[in-house]
């Protein structure tokens, strides 16, 4: 599975996009890209994945780069209960996902 | 829809006994179920795959004789942690997918106390 990379932390101003970069370079063809996050202390929760199109759903949009080496999550209008690690999944052909170190994003008031 | 539960949310338990986690996929039949440890500050691990029915698959490193995994039916799969040291205080996170998705729904978790 390839391994992804992601910033330690990130701090977004309420109301304003946050856009969470995640870089995955040894990436395969048939390999998606799986968004998930996760509040203090409880499970994580399924946001959006894609493969090679630009995907958005009522929670997030997922832009993929032409080359597939890297994505970024935008949170269109963060809001104080978007603070969260999220973590960055890329998914092969097996159903496991390898978590990396996620991204800790504070939305600030 | 989607939902995954687990009990007990936390629970806390002396050192050399043994503590049983449930995983429930509550509104759809979870062919495959993940069980997830995380220490504070720190991501997720994976620790073991259980299809319905068969053996569970440990990853590397997981003992597989101190982490019983079961799973008997479509909707619950069962983590027990044997002669628990505290040294397996941790968070345990399970999640389980449905024939044909490959998403996979995450329980709550359950904080685990060994004294």
């Amino acid at each position: 599975d390839a391994k992804t990379t992601q910033p330690t932390s990130m701090d977004c101003a309420e109301g304003r996009a946050a856009n969470l970069p995640c870089n995955h370079s040894t990436i395969s063809g048939n390999e998606y890209v799986y968004w998930y996050r996760q509040i203090h202390s409880q499970g994580p929760q399924y946001i959006i994945h894609g493969l090679k199109n630009n995907e958005t759903n009522e929670m997030a949009s997922l832009i993929i780069t032409e080359d597939r080496k890297s994505s970024t999550l935008i949170l269109p209008h963060a809001t104080l209960r978007d603070t969260a690690v999220y973590y960055c999944i890329v998914r092969s052909g097996t159903y496991k996902y390898i978590f990396g170190t996620g991204t800790r994003l504070k939305v600030l008031a | 829809g989607a939902v995954v539960s687990q009990h007990p949310s936390r629970v806390i338990c002396k050192s050399g006994t043994s503590v049983k986690i449930e995983c429930r996929s509550l509104d759809f039949q979870a062919t495959t179920m993940f069980w997830y440890r995380q220490f504070p500050k720190q991501s997720l691990m994976l620790m073991a795959t259980s299809n319905e029915g068969s053996k569970a698959t440990y990853e590397q490193g997981v003992e597989k004789d101190k982490f019983l995994i079961n799973h008997a039916s479509l909707t619950l799969s069962t983590l027990t942690v044997t002669s628990a040291h505290p040294e397996d205080s941790s968070f345990y996170i399970c999640s389980a997918r449905s024939l044909g998705s490959y998403e996979q729904y995450f329980g709550p978790g359950t904080r685990l106390t060994v004294t």
